[in-house]
C-alpha cells in the first residue's frame, strides 16, 4: 500500500548521542519534506528536499542534516541531540505523477525525547 | 514572505452545533489554501483545499470560503460530531508556470465537539 513510513515512533535518548530519523514514501513522489511539531501543536518546516540530492533548509533553523541519495528515502539526523531537540517529528511528500506539489501527505512521526 | 494567522486556536461547541475557523494570510500571491485534519495522535491529513480562482467549496458537512480582496479564508463545519474532535490547521502557498512555493501552515485550531 503506498504510503509514508516513519521509524522509529517512539525515541528516548541521552544528551549528546548521535540519531537517526528514518522515512520512507512508497508514493512515487519528488518532494520530501521534514517538519517539527511542537506541543503547542504549530508545524514548522525544517528541510524539504526536490529530488535525489537536492536538500534545502526550512523555515525554522535546526541544527539537523538530511540527505537524499534515493527518491524514496529522506532521514534527519541530529549529530549530538540536546533537551531542545525533544519534539514530534513529521515527514511529509508531494507530488507524484500527475499530482501537483502543493498537496502533502504525511507520516506518522516520531516521538523524540531527550533526557 | 508569507504569514498566516489562524484563529481561535481552541473552539468548543456542542455536538449539532456549527464550527468556524478563519484565517489570514499576507501574500497576494498565495493562490492555494488546504485545510489539514490532525486527530490526537495522528498525522495530519487534508480534508479540503481550496484555489484562488474559487470564492467557495463544498464536501459535505465541511465548507472553505475565501475572500481574495480581504486575504482571508475560512473552514465551516456543520452539524458537528464528536468525531470532528481534533487539531486544524489551514495554510496557503502559490504556485505558478510549474514551480511551487512551500505552504505555509497557521498555528492551529483545537476543536473539541461536546456530546
Amino acid at each position: 500500500e503506498a504510503d509514508i513510513y516513519q521509524t522509529p515512533r517512539y525515541l528516548v535518548i541521552g544528551t549528546g548521542k548521535k540519531i537517526t530519523l528514518e522515512c520512507s514514501q512508497t508514493m512515487g513522489h519528488d518532494k520530501m519534506y521534514w517538519y517539527q511539531q511542537d506541543p503547542g501543536m504549530e508545524l514548522h518546516l525544517i528541510h524539504y528536499s526536490y529530488g535525489v540530492n537536492s536538500t534545502e533548509k526550512g523555515d525554522l533553523s535546526s541544527e539537523s542534516t538530511v540527505s537524499r541519495i534515493r527518491t524514496e528515502h529522506f532521514p534527519l539526523t541530529l549529530e549530538s541531540a540536546r533537551p531542545s531537540h525533544t519534539s514530534q517529528y513529521l515527514c511529509a511528500s508531494s507530488g507524484g505523477p500527475g499530482q501537483t506539489l502543493e498537496k502533502l501527505f504525511f507520516g506518522s512521526g516520531t516521538q523524540l525525547s531527550v533526557l | 514572505g508569507e504569514n498566516v494567522e489562524q484563529h481561535p486556536s481552541t473552539l468548543s461547541v456542542q455536538e449539532g452545533d456549527s464550527a468556524v475557523i478563519k484565517c489570514t494570510y499576507s501574500d497576494s500571491a498565495s493562490n492555494y489554501f488546504p485545510w489539514y485534519k490532525q486527530e490526537l495522535g495522528k498525522r495530519p491529513q487534508l480534508i479540503i483545499d481550496i484555489r484562488s480562482n474559487v470564492g467557495e467549496k463544498k464536501d459535505q458537512r465541511i465548507a472553505v470560503t475565501l475572500n481574495k480582496t480581504a486575504k482571508h479564508f475560512s473552514l465551516h463545519i456543520t452539524e458537528t460530531q464528536p468525531e470532528d474532535s481534533a487539531v486544524y490547521f489551514c495554510a496557503a502557498s502559490w504556485g505558478y508556470g510549474g514551480s511551487q512555493g512551500n505552504l505555509i501552515f497557521g498555528k492551529g485550531t483545537k476543536l473539541s465537539v461536546k456530546p
